[in-house]
């Protein structure tokens, strides 16, 4: 049974940077070129937002909006994948999900979520 | 970037009312659009993909239509377990991109 599990600070301060890893149980990343991992991110009462995308080989797609201060990067030998958001603000606090999306005729649909993890942006 | 326009933000109908959500792109983006169900303090999850193709589990009064650019999310008999927001996800040139949501309440 797929898991996937957000893990990282739920508090962080202006201007620092916003650490968050995703463990995969029950599958490995690398052992299908079927999938991407995905972030996607939802502020208090607001709509879902896409942040970036990886595959297991370490390419990279990320939200133009973003783009500047977002790093993502996989570690196949811990089945992780991990985000970094660097000089947030109050705007980046949000339910931060990890997520396998499909590939190829799929293009990317967001199948299989993480529960969500809170990170406030507050001094 | 290819912007998705999502209707209504928010309806209020009947149970057994039938419920339709629109969801537009401004450049044709074939089928590759997905419809997500979020209920409240819930993980979001997809009830159509690729347009029209309905997601293993999800009951079979959801159903989705459209290519290139208009496309639609139909509950034919809505149900008291249907209230949530729902989300169209459209995929282009390895960009992802959420619609605005709309949020629907059982008058």
């Amino acid at each position: 049974q797929l898991q996937l599990q957000e893990s990282g600070p739920g508090l962080v301060k202006p201007s620092e940077t916003l650490s968050l890893t995703c463990t995969v149980s029950g599958g490995s990343i690398s052992s299908s070129s079927y999938y991407y991992w995905g972030w996607i991110r939802q502020p208090p009462g607001k709509g879902l937002e896409w942040v970036g995308t990886i595959y297991y080989s370490g390419t990279t797609y990320y939200n133009p909006s973003l783009k500047s201060r977002v790093t993502i990067s996989v570690d196949t030998s811990k089945n992780q994948f991990s985000l970094k958001v660097s000089s947030v603000t109050a705007a980046d606090t949000a339910v931060y999900y990890c997520a396998r999306q499909r590939i190829g005729t799929l293009a990317g649909t967001f199948f299989f979520w993480g529960q969500g993890t809170l990170v406030t942006v507050s001094s | 970037d290819i912007q998705m326009t999502q209707s209504p933000s928010s309806l209020s109908a009947s149970v057994g009312d039938r419920v339709t959500i629109t969801c537009r792109a401004s450049q044709d983006i074939s089928n590759y659009l997905a419809w997500y169900q979020q209920q409240s303090g819930k993980v979001p999850k997809v009830l159509i993909y690729a347009a029209s193709t309905l997601q293993s589990g999800v009951p079979s009064r959801f159903s989705g239509s459209g290519s290139g650019t208009d496309f639609t999310l139909t509950i034919s008999s809505l149900q008291p377990e249907d209230v949530a927001t729902y989300y169209c996800q459209k995929y282009n040139n390895a960009q992802w991109t959420f619609g605005q949501g709309t949020k629907v309440e059982i008058k």
